[in-house]
């Protein structure tokens, strides 16, 4: 079964910085692109960032680019973003997807998604 | 970026009858050369994540009821469940990815029971 678990969430202040990770389990974590994609609370959804399957093509939200890093190791079969210079309207439960195709050329949907963690910019 | 509009942005309907959540994209999702609409639909159910439900526009994932379908193609797009059901009260969500990135979602559709 195709799990993914995001961790490190928290409450962080204006201009901050945190780091999420997201452990993949049940598939071939080298093949995939991964994303993240965020909720504010009460609010729709917003892709954030994809990386390639092999970590080397990275692209982002024009709302975080230059402020949040993508990456992976497939060693581990762990994703990560860092987030830094954190604003308020970044307050949003983020979530990390698998892409449906291998190898794609992000040209498909997500599946399955994690449970989310939660980041909350607020003074 | 291709804009993705859902209407309507909220649908009250009594069970057992028929719900239509509509989306329409900015520019065509439509590849000729393949002829696949790059169009899915997502259900959210409260506090937890968007589950997948159709995908290539009309390709039910496996497992969900068939009272869900998906139409629609080049920039309209149509999701039905043909018979409300209680455990259907959700927000529904289309996303392309013919153009990506970025990925674009529509704003959502909140379903709720009459």
């Amino acid at each position: 079964e195709v799990q993914l678990l995001e961790s490190g969430g928290g409450l962080v202040q204006p201009g901050g910085s945190l780091r999420l990770s997201c452990a993949a389990s049940g598939f071939t974590f080298r093949n995939y692109a991964m994303s993240w994609v965020r909720q504010a609370p009460g609010k729709g959804l917003e892709w954030v960032s994809v990386i390639s399957a092999s970590g080397d093509d990275r692209y982002y939200a024009d709302s975080v680019k230059g402020r949040f890093t993508i990456s992976r190791d497939n060693s581990k079969n762990t994703l990560d973003l860092q987030m830094n210079s954190l604003r308020v309207e970044d307050t949003a439960v983020y979530y990390c997807a698998k892409d449906s195709i291998p190898y794609s050329n992000y040209q498909n949907w997500f599946d399955p998604w994690g449970q989310g963690t939660l980041v909350t910019v607020s003074s | 970026d291709i804009v993705m509009t859902q209407s309507p942005d909220s649908l009250a309907v009594s069970l057992g009858e028929r719900a239509t959540i509509n989306c329409k994209s900015s520019q065509s999702v439509l590849d000729s050369s393949n002829k696949k609409n790059y169009l899915v639909w997502y259900q959210q159910k409260p506090g937890q994540p968007p589950k997948l439900l159709i995908y290539w526009a009309s390709t039910r994932e496996s497992g969900v009821p068939d009272r869900f379908s998906g139409s629609g193609s080049g920039t309209d797009f149509t999701l039905t469940i043909s018979s409300l059901q209680a455990e259907d009260v959700a927000v529904y969500y289309c996303q392309q990815y013919y153009s990506t990135p970025p990925y674009t979602f529509g704003q959502g559709t909140k379903l709720e029971i009459k």
